[in-house]
């Protein structure tokens, strides 16, 4: 059975950082992109970042993709050895509170399993 | 403002049939297929439709996805009460990376 359980949320002020992860189980973790998506409260569904599979490259020589909004600032990566997807979220901004979820893509189907969610609240 | 346009409210009575729509410019919808969710309340979203009409095993076939030019729908035949959640829709988006739709909250009456 496909897992995703995120973790790592919390309460962080503005300016601050937080390390979110994703445990996977249940599939070949490494053989997936994965992708992190938010959704503020009461709001909708908002990308933030994806990466590739292992040993897929982009035309770009990229294998990470990021929402306009998150560039610079976050980063997303995995531990395949450990089936793990994190997002390293650095100076915070208040219109980052958000549940954000951890999302399998299959092939460019996005989202065919998704985890239940971590919530992040940026407040002073 | 998203990218992919949805009316943000859609309603029926049990056993009706109500369609959802989703436009969008011709270099994203046009050009890409269209994903399909559903998010109970306090739930996470859930894969509807792929790739403009497929159900993902499991996914009852009274849900059904089309796409025509910039626009796609989801139709939902046979309306039940837990069939009552906000529906997204979803495409690619090139250099934005992959966009949804605002969502249509669909009540059951």
């Amino acid at each position: 059975e496909v897992q995703l359980v995120e973790s790592g949320g919390g309460l962080v002020q503005p300016g601050g950082s937080l390390r979110l992860s994703c445990a996977a189980s249940g599939f070949t973790f490494s053989s997936y992109w994965m992708h992190w998506v938010r959704q503020a409260p009461g709001k909708g569904l908002v990308w933030v970042a994806r990466i590739n599979s292992d040993g897929a490259i982009d035309r770009d020589g990229t294998t990470t993709r990021y929402a306009d909004s998150v560039k610079g600032r976050f980063t997303i990566s995995r531990d395949n050895a450990k089936n793990t997807l994190h997002l390293q979220m650095n100076s915070l901004r208040v219109e980052d509170t958000a549940v954000y979820y951890c999302v399998r893509d299959r092939e460019w189907v996005l989202g065919d399993y998704w985890g239940q969610g971590t919530l992040v609240t940026v407040s002073s | 403002q998203s990218v992919l346009t949805q009316p943000p409210s859609a309603s029926g009575t049990p056993g009706q049939r109500v369609t959802i729509s989703c436009s969008g410019s011709s270099s994203i919808i046009g050009s890409n297929y269209v994903f399909w969710y559903q998010q109970l309340p306090g739930t996470a979203p859930k894969l509807l439709i792929y790739k403009n009409n497929q159900r993902p095993s499991g996914v009852p076939d009274r849900f059904s996805g089309s796409k025509s030019g910039t626009s796609a729908s989801l139709a939902i035949s046979g309306l039940r009460s837990e069939d009552e959640a906000v529906y997204y829709c979803a495409t690619w988006g090139g250099s934005l990376g992959w966009v949804f739709g605002g969502g249509t909250k669909l009540t059951v009456l």
